[in-house]
């Protein structure tokens, strides 16, 4: 199975700061064919079940606003909020889909400070 | 628009069956363009994948390893649902249930039913 380890579990950033969550797998999960990482980052907030935010490492969903943004490719993979709002507080997830099984990362709590 | 509604009993006795339902609203379990998947989540193993079923010409399942011997998943086209059934369940099965869609295209689970708490306990 391919693991995927972030960084750092919990965060603490000031309203209107910048955040970053790291994600690393264990092993490339770029798809040559379609030169695509097969990496998606997903929002969970308390008693709600996860919200997709991005795909293909880099791609928002619909509706998701433009201050959350993906990168990376291969094994390396950030998410970055440009401006923390309020509503931001969740836990934060990576997940790939290169391989059978699904993974996901442990998860990252992010806070205001 | 997607919509998964789940359903069944949040407590199981040890050793008994686990049953869920998805019910699938906006889209056909039988489409070519959608895996259904149950995943679940407890505190010592964060988000774990469980398993899937999905139509491409004829129905196919996909399991974890980790449950793979106990395990089922089925679709019901009658009612436009699947299913998740868990055999022999221990305490270590306590978690939230969630069923998911993915979506073929982009391969993102872009939408989840709003997860059961499932607690296994005599």
């Amino acid at each position: 199975d391919i693991v995927m380890t972030q960084s750092p579990d919990s965060l603490a950033v000031s309203l209107g700061e910048r955040a970053a969550i790291n994600c690393k797998s264990s092993q490339s999960v770029l798809y040559s064919s379609n030169n695509k990482n097969l990496l998606a980052w997903y929002q969970q907030k308390p008693g709600q079940p996860p919200k997709l935010l991005i795909y293909w490492a880099s791609t928002r969903e619909s509706g998701v606003p433009d201050r959350f943004s993906g990168s990376g490719s291969g094994t390396d993979f950030t998410l970055t909020i440009s401006s923390l709002q309020a509503e931001d507080v969740a836990v934060y997830y990576c997940r790939q889909y290169y391989s059978a099984p699904i993974t996901f990362g442990q998860g990252t709590r992010l806070e205001i400070k | 628009q997607v919509q998964l509604q789940q359903s069944g009993p949040g407590l199981v006795k040890p050793s008994q069956t686990l049953s869920l339902t998805c019910y699938i609203s906006g889209e056909s379990v039988s489409s070519n363009t959608a895996a259904w998947n149950w995943i679940r989540q407890s505190p010592s193993r964060g988000l774990e994948w469980l398993g899937r079923t999905y139509y491409r010409s004829k129905w196919s399942n996909d399991y974890a390893v980790s449950v793979k011997s106990r395990i089922t998943i089925n679709p019901d086209t009658s009612k436009n649902q699947f299913s998740l059934q868990l055999n022999s369940v221990t305490p270590e099965d306590t978690a939230v249930y969630y069923c998911a869609r993915l979506c073929t295209i982009n391969s993102a689970l872009d939408y989840w039913g709003q997860g059961t708490l499932v607690t296994v306990s005599s």
